[in-house]
This record gives structure tokens, C-alpha cells and sequence, in this order.
């Protein structure tokens, strides 16, 4: 079953523009990570956040993890043409290598 | 390193023909993971090993699906019989646990499979 849900479901913006996109989960967690999947291929990872961290940093990508509110959000700046793809957030458990995928969010960025 | 490997890119096959997905894991990883991707369910987690040896398998839909991990470099998803509800597009990903706890795994192509 689903544990993390992302919103919206699908953005669209002009290159330049900056994206949020959120994702928000139901149980505890130890780390969230955000995958991006471009069309036709399989998922590559961008960033990882532990349940005590609050904000990180990777080039254009920001995330922020609110574990009160059981929410993060993936920020990315200064967007390309090359960022269309879907993003999605994933979110682990307890001792487990085990990850539960979202649905994912679809980015346009036009040129 | 090449990356994951899977095996077909695609496959078109007919209701209750027996099907098998095949992947080869990145060098020296630990974890493997098969996922499997549709549209109305997203990514669903089916089995994943650790060191060869299944850990989770309770993502496996039903008896018609079996994982095997024969050694550390190749592993195989059967569905037999398969059903036209088995569309989908599989994935395999690994990952190295001792690069520390919490870590990212590396997804292969996928294999696109229609049941006719």
C-alpha cells in the first residue's frame, strides 16, 4: 500500500521557474528519499533525508522533511527542460532496506 | 559498472503462458528488490533479497508469482500462469548496505510486459 502521497499530481511551468512538489506519509519514519523517473525508464535517485534532519542541499534540489507533520517537500530551483519526468517520494521503516513509493508527481517544464 | 541489468526490454505474451523477467544486480551490492509498475497501483515493492536470500516477499501477489536469487549476480521473477492483469512494467533495483543504514537504490530499465 501507499505510504507516501505526492501533490500535486501534476505540474507544469516554464523553464526558469522554480517547482515545489510535496509529499506527504501516515506512519513513522526513519529516512524519506526522492526519486526522479524520466519517461520510459527506470527510477534514479536524487537526495535523501534522515528522520533527524530538516533541510538538504544537492545542486538545484532542496528538501525539507517536517516529521510533525509527516510531510516533505522537493524544491527545485532555476528548472530545465531536462527536469520533465515524474518525481516521486519514498519513504523506509524501521531496520528495513524496504521503501514505499508514492504515486508520484508528473513536471512539465516548458521551454 | 554497466548498471542493472534486466532482461527482456519487453515481452508480449498470451494468457497462461508462463513468463520469466531476469536481472543482473550491480557488482558487490547486497539488497535486490523487484517492483512492479502501473499506472492505478504506482510502485508496488513484490519481493526483496538480502545476500540471495529472500527477506519480504509479502508484496507477491499470489502463488502464480515466484523470485528466485540463485547467486549474488542474477535473479528471476516467474509468473505462471500469466493473466492480462499482470501488464506491467517490472523493475529491478539494488542496493549496497554497507555504504550505511538508509540507502539508495539503483533501478535497472524495467521490463514491459503485456499479457494478451
Amino acid at each position: 500500500s501507499q505510504q507516501g502521497e505526492e501533490d500535486p499530481q501534476a505540474l507544469s511551468i516554464q523553464e526558469g521557474e522554480n517547482a515545489t512538489m510535496n509529499c506527504s506519509y501516515k506512519t513513522s519514519i526513519n529516512n524519506l528519499q526522492w526519486y526522479r523517473q524520466n519517461s520510459g525508464r527506470g527510477l534514479v535517485h536524487l537526495i535523501l533525508i534522515r528522520s533527524n534532519e530538516r533541510e538538504k542541499h544537492s545542486g538545484r534540489l532542496r528538501v525539507t522533511l517536517d516529521t510533525s507533520k509527516k510531510s516533505s517537500s522537493l524544491l527545485i530551483t532555476a528548472s530545465r527542460a531536462a527536469d520533465t519526468a515524474s518525481y516521486f517520494c519514498a519513504t523506509g521503516e524501521g531496520g528495513s532496506e524496504k521503501l514505499v513509493f508514492g504515486k508520484g508527481t508528473k513536471l512539465t517544464v516548458n521551454p | 559498472d554497466a548498471g542493472v541489468i534486466q532482461s527482456p526490454r519487453h515481452e508480449v505474451t498470451e494468457m497462461g503462458q508462463e513468463v520469466t523477467l531476469r536481472c543482473k544486480p550491480i557488482s558487490g551490492h547486497d539488497y535486490l528488490f523487484w517492483y512492479r509498475q502501473t499506472m492505478m497501483r504506482g510502485l508496488e515493492l513484490l519481493i526483496y533479497f538480502n545476500n540471495n536470500v529472500p527477506i519480504d516477499d509479502s508484496g507477491m501477489p499470489e502463488d502464480r508469482f515466484s523470485a528466485k536469487m540463485p547467486n549474488a549476480s542474477f535473479s528471476t521473477l516467474k509468473i505462471q500462469p500469466s493473466e492480462p492483469r499482470d501488464s506491467a512494467v517490472y523493475f529491478c533495483a539494488s542496493s549496497l548496505a554497507s555504504g550505511g543504514p538508509y540507502n539508495e537504490q539503483f533501478f535497472g530499465p524495467g521490463t514491459r510486459l503485456t499479457v494478451l
